[in-house]
């Protein structure tokens, strides 16, 4: 079955640090986002992708994050300068149809700030 | 608003049915899902009901829906050790224009041998 693939799947850097979070959504999808889920917390979207820009957003997505579909396969999410606080797990999921199928989402990208 | 409220924690004997409840506050909602977060993993999407349906059955898993109360309940039968998780319902409210997925609370089931 396809699967949405994330890279790595911990990240430890230290505040302040950029760090790049990747995703291979699955192929023939159109929608891709990112959630993230703080220890304990409640899963939060993030932000949403289609057609090659950003779709909708969350007021937790500040100028500090940024995504890119590169080269039409990859899906990244960039924090450019790390805080504590954006230590949680991040999830990439793709959809060909959301109302329809749902999402599929990665295993997702535990990143730690220290 | 978008809240998704559940009950925090559920604990059930091997081999009993579990019941997750989930209220949910947009009427407008197409689509209702449930996901399964195993410890470290991903969200496994379970299943998921069309709203213009009042059950939906698959294998051990039962869905509710009960519109006019927005409440959503899903029901595991004869219920296995490997089916501790945390449980997920979600919704895509129908003014997300482009389809923004929005999560529960989450119920952590935990089943004892």
């Amino acid at each position: 079955e396809p699967e949405v693939t994330q890279t790595p799947s911990h990240q430890v850097t230290q505040m302040g640090q950029e760090v790049i979070l990747r995703c291979v959504p699955i192929s023939n999808h159109l929608y891709f986002y990112w959630y993230r889920q703080i220890l304990g917390q409640k899963v939060e979207f993030l932000v949403s992708f289609y057609n090659n820009e950003i779709s909708e957003k969350s007021e937790i997505f500040d100028d500090q994050f940024s995504v890119e579909r590169p080269d039409g396969s990859n899906f990244t999410l960039k924090i450019r300068s790390t805080k504590l606080e954006d230590s949680a797990m991040y999830f990439c999921a793709s959809s060909e149809a959301p109302r329809n199928y749902g999402y599929t989402f990665g295993s997702g990208t535990r990143l730690t700030v220290v | 608003g978008e809240d998704v409220e559940q009950s925090l924690f559920l604990s059930v004997r091997e081999g009993d049915s579990s019941v997750i409840n989930c209220t949910y506050t947009d009427s407008s909602s197409t689509y209702l899902y449930w996901y399964k977060q195993e410890p470290g993993a991903g969200l496994q999407l379970l299943t998921y009901i069309f709203s213009n349906m009042d059950m939906k059955q698959d294998q051990r898993l039962t869905v509710l829906l009960n519109k006019k109360d927005k409440h959503l309940s899903l029901r595991i039968a004869d219920t296995q050790t490997g089916d501790s998780a945390i449980y997920f319902c979600a919704e895509i409210p129908m003014n997300t224009g482009f389809q923004k997925l929005v999560f529960g609370t989450g119920t952590r089931l935990l089943v004892s041998p």
